[in-house]
């Protein structure tokens, strides 16, 4: 079982849906939990960080489950920009390797 | 605000050549990591360096070196490169610390490698 899952999609949907992802990790000393975009053949790019209460940035909420070790990305009123891969990371405090990325799960926006 | 810069973006190479790619960082950051992506699949951790002074492996290291130069710099070097490491190389930095438990990576731009 891989320590970080995301269902890879593509998850296809029309301009303006709401769109969610889930991400699910298996180890429980796992702290620190963050979204990252990734376009094709470019750079990952911090998307947002994600903290315990639930934080959200413009169209954009994450939350974290611990009780249940998984971490939701929603997007409201998806963008055609918004059509990427999205990249669930997991690590753990002051431990310099312990940085795991999901595969990632493609998202395409259609007109 | 350059953040992660990678050197070179492109380079193509024949079996058996060498060349090291160069990745610097100006965020002050003391981690420094390299990665390797391949076509539609995740990241791979080849190397990475938890501060200046230190190098250690990661996932898949056979094939590669690095030198943490300085707190700045940190590169990988391909003695012998083989087609198996055509790829897209990331480099990236963060600070790890007291108190820095929370912090995001950042990327370079990549650089694209072909082994022909």
């Amino acid at each position: 079982r891989k320590e970080v899952e995301q269902d890879p999609g593509p998850f296809n949907v029309p301009e303006g849906a709401t769109v969610a992802f889930n991400c699910t990790y298996s180890n429980s000393a796992s702290q620190s939990f963050f979204w990252y975009r990734q376009d094709c053949r470019k750079e990952p790019k911090l998307l947002m960080s994600v903290y315990s209460s639930g934080n959200e940035d413009g169209r954009f909420t994450a939350q974290l489950n611990r009780a249940s070790q998984y971490i939701s990305l929603l997007i409201r009123d998806s963008k055609l920009s918004d059509s990427a891969t999205y990249l669930c990371v997991v690590s753990r405090y002051s431990s310099a390797s312990k940085i795991i990325f999901g595969s990632g799960t493609r998202l395409s926006i259609r007109p | 605000n350059a953040g992660v810069t990678q050197t070179p973006k492109f380079q193509v190479l024949k079996t058996g050549q060498s060349m090291t790619l160069q990745c610097a960082q100006d965020m002050n950051h003391n981690s420094m990591y390299w990665y390797r992506q391949d076509p539609g699949m995740g990241l791979r951790l080849i190397y990475y360096s938890a501060s200046e002074g230190t190098t250690d492996k990661g996932e898949v290291p056979n094939g590669y070196n690095v030198s943490r130069l300085n707190k700045r710099e940190f590169s990988l070097r391909l003695e012998s490169a083989a087609p198996s490491q055509t790829s897209v190389y990331f480099c990236a930095s963060r600070s790890l610390g007291r108190g820095d438990g929370n912090q995001p990576q950042h990327f370079g731009d990549g650089t694209r490698l072909s082994i022909l």
